[in-house]
């Protein structure tokens, strides 16, 4: 079965840039039925939408952190990554990749997600 | 943006009993576009209903979600140990995703 799996730095100085990455194993990335999608949970909190690419490489973005990310995807190794610039405390999280169904070209829901690494902004 | 508020913040309710959740949104939503998350201490979401009413895959027939517009409603007919968690529900509109606070529903 499918599963997606985080990575990258789990401390991140203030202004620095976020940078994390979801291998996909067990299907393929360019399928054309999902989007690949970015979220994330601030401790005790509730959930964000971050953005989304799909394989082609087309992308979507919370219109508010437009202006600090870029999603990219890599084909050739089954993998999409985060890029967050700018970064403050208020960006402690933890990031979740996940895989959204389409039908029709519509977006169903976050079928599968990573378990989530822990991001935490700090000097 | 569509945003999408909770109620009750917290249902304090014992096993066997009926768990209704609340999911308003500030404008109107296409069913198809409602889903449902149930999210465990130190686990990621897992979707439980989409469609506002078609439970995904595995998920047991005591849940079920129904509404439309503005107004919808996850119930959990007779609560399992395994249920109490925090429950989330999701909008897709105008491209954006966005979720609601979440529902906690404890052990009484």
């Amino acid at each position: 079965q499918v599963q997606l799996q985080e990575s990258g730095p789990g401390l991140v100085k203030p202004s620095q840039t976020l940078s994390l990455t979801c291998t996909v194993s067990g299907g393929s990335i360019s399928s054309g039925d999902y989007y690949w999608s970015w979220i994330r949970q601030p401790p005790g909190k509730g959930l964000e939408w971050i953005g989304y690419i799909y394989y082609s490489g087309s992308t979507y973005y919370n219109p508010s952190l437009k202006s600090r990310v870029t999603i990219s995807v890599d084909t050739s190794k089954n993998q999409f990554s985060l890029k967050l610039s700018s970064v403050t405390a208020a960006d402690t999280a933890v990031y979740y990749c996940a895989r959204e169904d389409i039908v029709a070209n519509i977006p169903v829901a976050f079928d599968i997600w990573g378990q989530g690494t822990m991001v935490t902004v700090s000097s | 943006e569509i945003v999408l508020t909770q109620s009750p913040g917290t249902l304090s309710l014992s096993p066997g009993e009926r768990a209704t959740l609340s999911c308003r949104a500030s404008q109107s939503v296409s069913s198809s576009y409602l889903a449902w998350y149930q999210q465990k201490p130190g686990q990621a979401p897992r979707l439980l209903i989409y469609g506002a009413s078609s439970r995904a895959t595995g998920i047991p027939d005591r849940f079920s979600g129904s509404g439309s517009g503005t107004d919808f409603t996850l119930t959990i007919s007779r609560l399992e140990p395994e249920d109490f968690a925090v429950y989330y529900c999701q909008q897709y509109g105008s491209s954006t995703r966005t979720f609601g606070q979440g529902t906690k529903v404890e052990i009484k």
